[in-house]
C-alpha cells in the first residue's frame, strides 16, 4: 500500500542554519504531496503542497519539489528561525483527497 | 478565517464512560475525518465521512463510532472508554479535489 517515510528526528539547528527534512514515498498512480507543521499543543497546519511531478510548493520560506523519478518531496528552508521549532509531517493523498497517508513526523528544534 | 473547531482542548473521562468528541467546520466541506495521534505511531485514521449520514471506517475503527447528521458537524463517539484510548484526537476537513486538510486544534483525552 501507499506509504511515506521521513527522516527521524529530532533535528537540532542553530538559528539561520539551512534546513533539509527528507521525505520519500511509495504510491500507485500520481498522488498529491504535502508538508504539514504542528506547533506545540496545536493541530496540524498545511504548510505547502504539490499536485503533480516537478511542481514546487512554497510558503513562509519553506520549499519542496515533487520529484517523481526519486519519489521524494524533501522540505528545505534557507535560514531557520527559533519560531520554526515544531514537528513537520510529510503526507500524500490520492484522488479525491481521501485517506491522506502521513509520515511519522520530524521534530525540529532551532536554538537561538 | 476558515476554521475547524473541536469542542474541548482537554478532557478527562473514566473507564467505561461514553464519550462524545465534537467537531464543527465552517467551510462547507464535504469530507471530514477523525485521526488519533500517539507518540511513535503518528496519525492514524479512525473514521471519515464524505457526505451527511455517510461514514467509512479508517484504519483503527474498533471501539469508536461516528455521527454526521449535519454537513458541518462530525462527532466521534467512544462507546465505552478504555485507558488505551488515551490520546490526542484530531478532526480535519477538506473538499474533494481540494488537496489539503484543515485541522482542528485537537482534543487531548485522558481516560482514567
Amino acid at each position: 500500500g501507499d506509504s511515506v517515510t521521513q527522516m527521524e528526528g529530532p533535528v537540532t539547528l542553530s538559528e539561520e542554519a539551512f534546513l533539509t527534512i527528507n521525505c520519500t514515498y511509495t504510491a500507485t498512480g500520481y498522488p498529491s504531496l504535502f508538508w504539514y507543521v504542528q506547533y506545540p499543543g496545536e493541530g496540524l497546519q498545511l504548510l505547502l503542497k504539490a499536485t503533480k511531478a516537478d511542481d514546487k510548493g512554497s510558503n513562509k520560506g519553506f520549499e519542496a519539489t515533487y520529484r517523481k523519478e526519486t519519489t521524494s518531496f524533501h522540505l528545505e528552508k534557507g535560514s531557520v528561525q527559533v519560531s520554526d521549532s515544531a514537528v513537520y509531517f510529510c503526507a500524500l493523498s490520492g484522488a479525491g483527497g481521501f485517506k491522506t497517508i502521513f509520515g511519522a513526523g520530524t521534530r525540529l528544534f532551532v536554538k537561538a | 478565517d476558515v476554521k475547524v473547531t473541536q469542542s474541548s482542548r482537554y478532557l478527562v473521562k473514566r473507564t467505561g464512560e461514553k464519550v462524545f468528541l465534537e467537531c464543527v467546520q465552517d467551510m462547507d466541506h464535504e469530507n471530514m475525518f477523525w485521526y488519533r495521534q500517539d507518540p511513535g505511531l503518528g496519525l492514524r485514521l479512525i473514521y471519515f465521512s464524505y457526505d451527511v449520514k455517510m461514514k467509512e471506517k479508517g484504519d483503527i475503527p474498533e471501539g469508536y463510532s461516528v455521527s454526521r447528521e449535519k454537513k458541518e458537524r462530525f462527532s466521534l463517539i467512544l462507546e465505552s472508554a478504555s485507558t488505551n484510548q488515551t490520546s490526542m484526537y484530531l478532526c480535519a476537513s477538506t473538499d474533494p479535489g481540494d488537496y489539503g486538510y484543515t485541522f482542528g486544534s485537537g482534543t487531548r483525552l485522558t481516560v482514567v
